[in-house]
């Protein structure tokens, strides 16, 4: 069973529209939970870090969440832009980094 | 601003050849990583490096994998005898902390 499971899968939207993507996790405890950008062909960027007692953590118009007691958290993309094209990968890690499969996102004018 | 550089971009083998996969991680960091991604599936981990050796690997990071570290600077994977379903990108990442991980811009590889 996947350790880090994200949601919607796909999802289009439209430019300057604000999204939310999802991630449900059963790694406990962890030492940080990140989310990384991957545009197409290229490797993940990270773009949020938290760890195990933050709440919160923006990073230009992301902004991700965490809740430990439920083991979700949340990426918030505000006024969309064309360029946020990409896949969206939920990291939890422990003894290693366990991956989602990504909230795929495009962006439509 | 440091970033891992992985070469080649892209290559292309023949099934059942011998492939060294490239990469120059960030130069003060001391954890190193491949990570692999078949086309439209997650990333997966390969294997990470610290100390000069391999601390930790998958079972994907079967007997036809191995890493070296040649020199001070590079960090390498070798596939002895590809197959097809090797097909993937290939990840190189580096790190200054244990739980940390910036990646390269990746290997593509194909396998006819």
């Amino acid at each position: 069973k996947n350790q880090v499971e994200q949601s919607p899968q796909s999802l289009i939207i439209l430019e300057g529209k604000n999204c939310t993507l999802q991630c449900n996790y059963t790694v406990s405890p962890f030492s940080n939970l990140r989310w990384y950008k991957q545009d197409t062909g290229r490797g993940p960027v990270s773009l949020t870090i938290m760890t195990f007692s933050e709440n919160t953590k923006s990073n230009g118009r992301y902004t991700a969440t965490l809740d430990a007691d439920t083991k979700q958290s949340s990426l918030h993309i505000t006024a969309s832009q064309l360029s946020d094209s990409a896949s969206y990968i939920c990291v939890v890690a422990r003894d290693r980094l366990a991956f989602g499969k990504g909230n795929q996102v495009v962006v439509i004018p | 601003e440091p970033e891992v550089t992985q070469t080649p971009s892209h290559q292309v083998t023949q099934m059942g050849q011998e492939v060294i996969l490239r990469c120059v991680p960030i130069s003060n960091h001391l954890y190193f990583y491949w990570y692999r991604q078949i086309l439209g599936q997650k990333v997966e981990f390969l294997v990470s490096f610290y100390n000069n050796e391999i601390s930790e690997k998958s079972e994907i990071f079967d007997d036809q994998f191995s890493v070296e570290r040649p020199d001070g600077s590079n960090f390498t994977l070798k596939i002895r005898s590809t197959k097809l379903e090797d097909s993937a990108m290939y990840f190189c990442a580096s790190s200054e902390l244990r739980y940390e991980a910036f990646f390269g811009q990746g290997t593509r590889l194909t396998v006819v």
